[in-house]
């Protein structure tokens, strides 16, 4: 599966924008790069996704290099409740299809006053 | 439209016993998927289920199993429980097989044996 690379940790100022960055500089053309959340306790939350245009939905912005090699979430205006564990995961497709997601340790956004 | 349903919500077990994890799909979702998460090892992946048949399977013993209903609603079972086995059980479930269907989680059932 092509490898992702985010920050451990990132704070963020409340009514700010948060900016969470990934690298995947393996990706292959026809993979996905997904974004998810995990606030404690709970499940994953699925945020957004992309191939490659920029993406927008009501929850985020999801901004992809050119070449692919990286990309940025961006939550517009950052409320506590955005204070979660941040996945960058690239969806790779299996054998007959298949949604296996392979998730790293993603960014810990903390949202503060 | 109600999100991916998982029971029970919490399962205290002993170990050598047995237990069955339910999961009900968001409607109209016909593949259903698995994760176990635990704090050493994060989110793996355990199996994923389409049309009652399993697709595709993680690392995991025989010891754990599952099977879809023809309603798309899955069962996960786990057997001759190992303290090593507590962890939060997930559920996801997605409209179809291709990656550009997003995976949807349910909040899991929090399994610990003692």
């Amino acid at each position: 599966d092509a490898k992702t690379t985010q920050p451990t940790s990132m704070d963020c100022a409340e009514g700010r924008a948060a900016n969470l960055p990934c690298n995947h500089s393996t990706i292959s053309g026809n993979e996905y790069v997904y974004w998810y959340r995990q606030i404690h306790s709970q499940g994953p939350q699925y945020i957004i996704h992309g191939l490659k245009n920029n993406e927008t939905n009501e929850m985020a912005s999801l901004i992809i290099t050119e070449d692919r090699k990286s990309s940025t979430l961006i939550l517009p205006h950052a409320t506590l409740r955005d204070t979660a564990v941040y996945y960058c995961i690239v969806r790779v497709g299996l054998t007959g299809g298949g949604n296996k997601l392979t998730f790293g340790t993603g960014t810990q956004l903390k949202v503060e006053l | 439209k109600a999100g991916v349903t998982q029971t029970p919500r919490y399962l205290i077990k002993t170990r050598g016993q047995q237990v069955t994890l339910s999961c009900s799909p968001i409607s109209g979702h016909r593949s259903v998927s698995w994760y176990q998460q635990t704090p050493g090892q994060g989110l793996q992946f355990l199996f994923e289920y389409f049309s009652e048949t399993q697709r595709n399977k993680g690392n995991f013993p025989g010891r754990f199993s599952g099977r879809q209903f023809s309603n798309s609603r899955s069962e996960m079972n786990v057997s001759t429980l190992e303290l090593g086995d507590s962890a939060l059980y997930l559920c996801a479930s997605s409209l179809a097989l291709d990656s550009n269907s997003p995976l949807h989680f349910g909040n899991g059932t929090r399994l610990t044996v003692t």
